[in-house]
């Protein structure tokens, strides 16, 4: 079975700072998917960076950049010039690759605050 | 644009009652999904469906059920609603098999009294 920690229940940043957000997975799967996931207050959740496990070079979408370090089983988000709409849950997922797999398993969430 | 909807924002239900949750997406999706989200957890999959009339069994299951009997329709059903199943739910739809993204709908934040 596969686990996903995020270690920081709650995250604030200066707006136009950069913030990373922590996560960690255990599986013993070598070919799986990871994601971000936003959840914005009273929002709908929407996707932020995936990253395949086979690909060596980090994912980046505009100000959002992923550290994926597959011997370390970590997978972190950086938002760069942080945002005042950056005010959010995210939530860090995992999903392997093989066969019939269409499970997410997520992590606890991270609440991010952007301050003025 | 991929719209999932669900049926309602709020709920309030009596402890016994039984509830339905629905959701609708409109982008021929095979697959949904019905989660559970409560503080300091995450979420948690209930159930998912890969096809009509198809199901599968998610990581937390007890005291929920769910029908699809139309590919852009995914029920969950609680047969006797509890006060320990007061939680947000969202569903989910997604494409295929590997690793395309899941899209939410709003979620459905369930009182039960």
């Amino acid at each position: 079975a596969q686990t996903v920690t995020q270690s920081q229940p709650e995250m604030s940043v200066q707006e136009a700072e950069t913030v990373t957000l922590s996560c960690t997975y255990d599986t013993s799967e070598n070919n799986y998917y990871l994601f971000w996931y936003k959840q914005p207050p009273s929002r709908q959740m929407i996707l932020v960076i995936r990253q395949e496990a086979y690909k060596q070079q980090n994912a980046t979408e505009n100000r959002f950049s992923v550290n994926f370090q597959k011997a370390a089983k970590s997978f972190s988000l950086k938002i760069s010039d942080s945002q005042l709409g950056d005010t959010a849950m995210y939530f860090c997922a995992f999903k392997v690759s093989s066969g019939s797999a269409r499970q997410l398993t997520f992590g606890s969430g991270t609440q991010l605050t952007v301050l003025p | 644009d991929v719209k999932v909807t669900q049926s309602s924002r709020y709920l309030v239900k009596r402890t016994g009652e039984k509830v339905f949750l629905e959701c609708v997406q409109d982008m021929d999706h095979e697959n949904m999904f019905w989660y559970r989200q409560d503080p300091g957890l995450g979420l948690r999959l209930i159930y998912f469906s890969y096809d009509v009339k198809m199901k599968e069994k998610g990581d937390i299951p007890e005291g929920y059920s769910v029908s699809r009997e139309k590919k852009e329709r995914f029920s969950l059903i609680l047969e006797s609603a509890s006060t320990n199943q007061t939680s947000m739910y969202l569903c989910a739809s997604s494409f295929g098999l590997s690793s395309n993204e899941q899209y939410f709908g709003p979620g459905t934040r369930l009182t039960v009294t």
